[in-house]
């Protein structure tokens, strides 16, 4: 298993260009999360889906959409970058089960984005 | 408003000392307080969790530490090694059903040095 992916690694943006960060995972998750970290301010929760066909903002909504394509994939889009978006984004996805890792998020290895 | 307040930001332990970090959190409806542990360049992983209805959790040389009236958690490591120098991150997660999400701390960057 590759646990959960992030594409791309790397990422420089203009003021004003778009782009889609993508995750995907293959660990039958149902929940999927992204969320932004920058230093001094831990991480941030921009959005996430509760299951495949829902979507809710979290903490840092402004500036991002997202869509859960299906179970496996959920993607990131910043439709208009800003200086202010320039952070290491981190996808999750979140293990369902009993016990006390019932409440597991996995990360994936990020993607760093630097918007000029 | 930042629901859960991790102390020290930084921290330095020389090779074979305790580290401790400790959090404090506002809201009692929070029922789960996970660990992660995030190396440089890596996403974060679960290190070790706890649920409040226990006052200790021990895995290997980490620690959790839960005090339900204070509405604090720490983690000890003991023994601490090069090897565990990375950033810790505490969280909270909300009780009930269809709670989704974990409220992080900022973080705090442990360096163990030899």
């Amino acid at each position: 298993n590759a646990g959960v992916t992030q594409t791309p690694k790397f990422q420089v943006l203009k003021t004003g260009q778009s782009m889609t960060l993508q995750c995907a995972q293959d660990m039958n998750h149902n929940s999927m999360y992204w969320y932004r970290q920058d230093p001094g301010m831990g991480l941030r929760l921009i959005y996430y889906s509760a299951s495949e066909g829902t979507t809710d903002k979290g903490e840092v909504p402004n500036g991002y959409n997202v869509s859960r394509l299906n179970k496996r994939e959920f993607s990131l889009r910043l439709e208009s970058a800003a200086p202010s978006q320039t952070s290491v984004y981190f996808c999750a996805s979140r293990y369902s089960g009993t016990g006390i890792f019932q409440e597991t998020q996995y990360f994936g290895p990020g993607t760093r984005l630097l918007v000029l | 408003q930042q629901q859960v307040k991790q102390s020290p930001q930084s921290l330095i332990v020389q090779k074979g000392g305790i580290s401790i970090i400790n959090c404090a959190y506002e809201n009692t409806a929070f029922d789960y307080f996970p660990w992660y542990q995030q190396f440089p360049g890596k996403g974060p992983a679960l290190l070790i969790a706890i649920r409040p209805d226990v006052s200790e959790k021990k895995e290997g040389r980490f620690t959790i530490s839960f005090n339900k009236s204070a509405k604090q958690f720490s983690l000890h490591i003991m023994d601490s090694q090069p090897g565990d120098s990375a950033t810790y991150f505490c969280a909270a997660k909300y009780s009930g059903a269809g709670s989704y999400q974990l409220t992080f701390g900022k973080g705090t960057k442990l360096s163990v040095i030899p």
